[in-house]
């Protein structure tokens, strides 16, 4: 049974540029949270979303971040505009429930020059 | 808010020696409590959880907790250390948050060296 997918695992963008990650669910789950990893911060959340719907986003930063989970393939969570303080090491976490226990991808590693 | 704290930051043990990582977290109601372990590079792997019952929940590679409601503390423990469990340990609390969801909150972590 496949774990948590989350691609590319590594991404280099330049400011400004967009940053698109993208996370697969354990199979049979359809809770998916994120989580930003910075230096010195620590694992913080960002957003909930359960299929087509975005549940809890009180995380995330108000701009220039977004989040998707449709019907049809991965969680995309979306960047525009990198600056050098998004680098961080971005996780996607999926639960069978809510309350559920939360089973972590790889994580992808954003580094904006 | 709920917060979780990780006294220790830095921990080293000898191989075979035992372990006892701290954590603490502030909470009103019982929380669901968790420990997760991060190698370098890695993801996070959960190595126990508590919900309810039995507060002294075994877990993963020889790793065990021990939920005190009166100390607000759910140490993790493991009586004899291998060179492979060097690694970032984290504690974690779930809480429902009010917008719909079980988010989880993490302590800043313990980072564990062992020497052989």
């Amino acid at each position: 049974n496949a774990g948590v997918m989350q691609n590319p695992r590594h991404l280099v963008r330049r400011r400004g540029q967009e940053a698109r990650l993208r996370c697969s669910p354990m199979k049979g789950h359809s809770h998916v949270y994120w989580y930003r990893q910075l230096p010195e911060e620590g694992l913080k959340f960002m957003v909930y979303l359960q299929k087509e719907n975005i549940i809890d986003e009180s995380g995330m930063p108000k701009e220039r971040f977004s989040a998707e989970f449709p019907k049809e393939g991965p969680s995309i969570l979306r960047i525009q505009q990198v600056v050098r303080g998004d680098s961080a090491a971005y996780f996607c976490a999926s639960s069978l429930q809510e309350y559920n226990e939360q089973f972590f991808g790889p994580g992808t590693r954003l580094t904006v020059l | 808010a709920q917060s979780v704290t990780q006294p220790d930051i830095h921990i080293t043990v000898s191989e075979g020696a035992s372990l006892e990582l701290r954590c603490n977290y502030s909470y009103g109601a019982t929380p669901y409590l968790f420990w997760y372990v991060q190698s370098p590079g890695q993801g996070l792997q959960l190595l126990l959880k508590y919900f309810s019952g039995d507060t002294l929940v075994q877990g993963i590679k020889g790793f065990e907790a021990e939920f005190k409601r009166s100390q607000s503390s759910f140490n993790l423990r493991k009586p004899s250390v291998h060179w492979s469990d060097a690694a970032e340990y984290f504690c974690a609390v779930s809480e429902y948050s009010g917008a719909g969801s079980y988010q989880l909150t993490f302590g800043k972590g313990t980072k564990l060296s062992v020497i052989p």
